[in-house]
């Protein structure tokens, strides 16, 4: 089956602007989590999605916002990019909510941002 | 709060030889561990959990962990490296009663053929 699918791979922006990430997961799968790695901060948990809704939030400003659409696909939003929300975003889905020790969650291959 | 170490950046092994990856953890309650292993320009893939039961987990790979909850210890091991082992591992923790997972900074394994 196919695994989840992250899209785009690499994005380029200028500081400022704004910038929409989209997360497809296995299908079957209503759980989707989203993560900021970074070589400095590593991977920073930045809110997870079920069900279209949002079940868990990490530490991140309000410029960092998503959401999960009926077919359990989400997208994740930065507005007004800083540099060093330059990272690799990274999307996980379940079917259950993140860390339930009775599912495991599969990542998908990321989305590397560039902000100049 | 839960938080997960893993005190080496980098971990160096030759081909053969039995690999140790360390993490320790803290957290209020039980814990449900796990590690998940990342290649270049690649996600996170999972290796391993422990929920709860035999205190020594198998997993993917050949890779297993040993919990130790008196040392508050999950490290990764495996009796014999590959050069294809090297990548960088991530261990992580989730207690009881709290839904996110909480990630180490990483170890970079790299095995020298």
């Amino acid at each position: 089956k196919a695994g989840v699918t992250q899209t785009p791979r690499y994005l380029i922006k200028t500081r400022g602007q704004q910038v929409t990430l989209s997360c497809s997961p296995i299908s079957g799968h209503r759980s989707v989590s989203w993560y900021q790695q970074t070589p400095g901060q590593g991977l920073q948990f930045l809110f997870e999605y079920f069900s279209e809704t949002q079940r868990n939030k990490g530490n991140f400003p309000g410029r960092f916002s998503g959401r999960q659409f009926s077919n359990s696909r989400s997208e994740m939003n930065v507005s007004t990019l800083e540099l060093g929300d330059s990272a690799l975003y990274l999307c996980a889905s379940s079917l259950g909510l993140q860390g339930d020790p009775n599912y495991g969650y599969t990542f998908g291959s990321g989305t590397r941002l560039t902000v100049v | 709060a839960q938080s997960v170490a893993q005190p080496e950046d980098q971990v160096n092994v030759a081909e053969g030889n039995p690999l140790t990856v360390k993490c320790t953890y803290s957290v209020s309650g039980n814990p449900y561990l796990f590690w998940y292993v990342q290649y270049p320009n690649r996600g996170l893939q999972f290796l391993l959990k422990y929920i709860t039961g035999d205190n020594l987990v198998k997993g993917s790979y050949g890779f297993e962990a040993e919990f130790n909850k008196s040392q508050t210890s999950f490290h990764l091991k495996k009796p014999s490296a590959l050069v294809s082992d090297s990548a960088l591992y991530f261990c992580a923790v989730r207690e009881t009663g709290r839904r996110a997972l909480t990630f180490g900074s990483g170890t970079r394994l790299q095995v020298q053929p």
